[in-house]
C-alpha cells in the first residue's frame, strides 16, 4: 500500500534554532518527492521538489535530503524564524498514474 | 499572474442551500484539482480536470458536482450537504497531470 509518513507530528522550538522534519514513503514506483509549507487556514506551498536522482536540494534556509534507496526524506530548517509555524507537508508522486500521496503533516511551531 | 485564486474565502450555508466555489487561474495550466481538507489531516483529493475533462472522480458524493467551463475556471457546485462536509476546499492547478501543483488558499466552509 501506497503511504507516505511524517515524524514529528508536532515540534516546538525556540527562535533561531534548526530541526529537522522526516518522512517515509512507500510509494512505488516512485517519481518525485516534495516539500510543501502550509500555514493555517491557507492553501499549501511548494518548497522543494526532488527527484530520484537528486540527493539534497535547498530554497533558502530550508535543505531537503532524499535517500530513494530507504525511501526517506528529510527537510532541515536553519535559523528558525516566527514565520515558519506552520504545517510542513511531505507528498510523494507515483510515475504510473501521477497520484500524489500526502504526509500527515508536521505541525511546527517558533516561539520567541 | 502566478497564483491560483478562490471565491469565496469563507461559507456558510444550510444543508438546503445551493452554493458554488469558484477558482481560477492565468497560467495556462491544463490540469485542475479539488481537494478537502479537514483541520489536521492532509487534503484529500475529489476530482481532477485535464483540458476542462474530468479525469478523476475519488467516488465524492454526488452532492459535490463539479465544472469547467474553460481552462482558467474551475467551479464546485454544492447541494444538500452534511455538516461533516464542514472543511477547508482547495482548488490547485498545474501545467500538466505529472508537473507541481499550485494551490490557491481555500474557500472555509461550514455547513450547519
Amino acid at each position: 500500500k501506497n503511504q507516505v509518513e511524517q515524524s514529528p507530528q508536532s515540534l516546538i522550538i525556540l527562535e533561531g534554532k534548526n530541526c529537522t522534519l522526516q518522512c517515509n514513503y512507500t510509494v512505488s514506483p516512485f517519481s518525485n518527492l516534495r516539500w510543501y509549507k502550509q500555514d493555517t487556514g491557507r492553501g499549501p506551498v511548494s518548497l522543494t521538489i526532488m527527484t530520484f536522482s537528486e540527493n539534497t536540494k535547498s530554497n533558502g534556509r530550508y535543505t531537503a535530503t532524499l535517500d530513494a534507496d530507504t525511501k526517506q526524506s528529510s527537510l532541515h530548517i536553519t535559523a528558525s524564524q516566527l514565520s515558519d509555524s506552520a504545517s510542513y507537508i511531505c507528498v510523494v508522486r507515483d510515475s504510473t498514474l501521477g497520484r500524489l500521496y500526502f504526509g500527515r503533516g508536521t505541525q511546527l511551531t517558533v516561539w520567541p | 499572474d502566478t497564483e491560483v485564486t478562490q471565491t469565496p474565502k469563507h461559507l456558510v450555508m444550510g444543508m438546503t442551500n445551493k452554493k458554488s466555489l469558484k477558482c481560477e487561474q492565468h497560467m495556462g495550466h491544463r490540469a485542475m484539482y479539488w481537494y478537502k481538507q479537514k483541520a489536521k489531516k492532509p487534503p484529500e483529493l475529489m476530482f481532477v480536470y485535464s483540458y476542462e475533462k474530468l479525469s478523476i472522480n475519488e467516488s465524492v458524493p454526488s452532492r459535490f458536482s463539479p465544472e469547467c467551463p474553460n481552462s482558467s475556471l474551475l467551479n464546485l457546485h454544492l447541494h444538500a450537504l452534511q455538516p461533516e462536509d464542514s472543511a477547508l476546499y482547495l482548488c490547485a492547478s498545474s501545467l500538466g497531470i505529472q508537473e507541481t501543483q499550485y494551490f490557491g488558499p481555500g474557500t472555509r466552509l461550514l455547513v450547519l
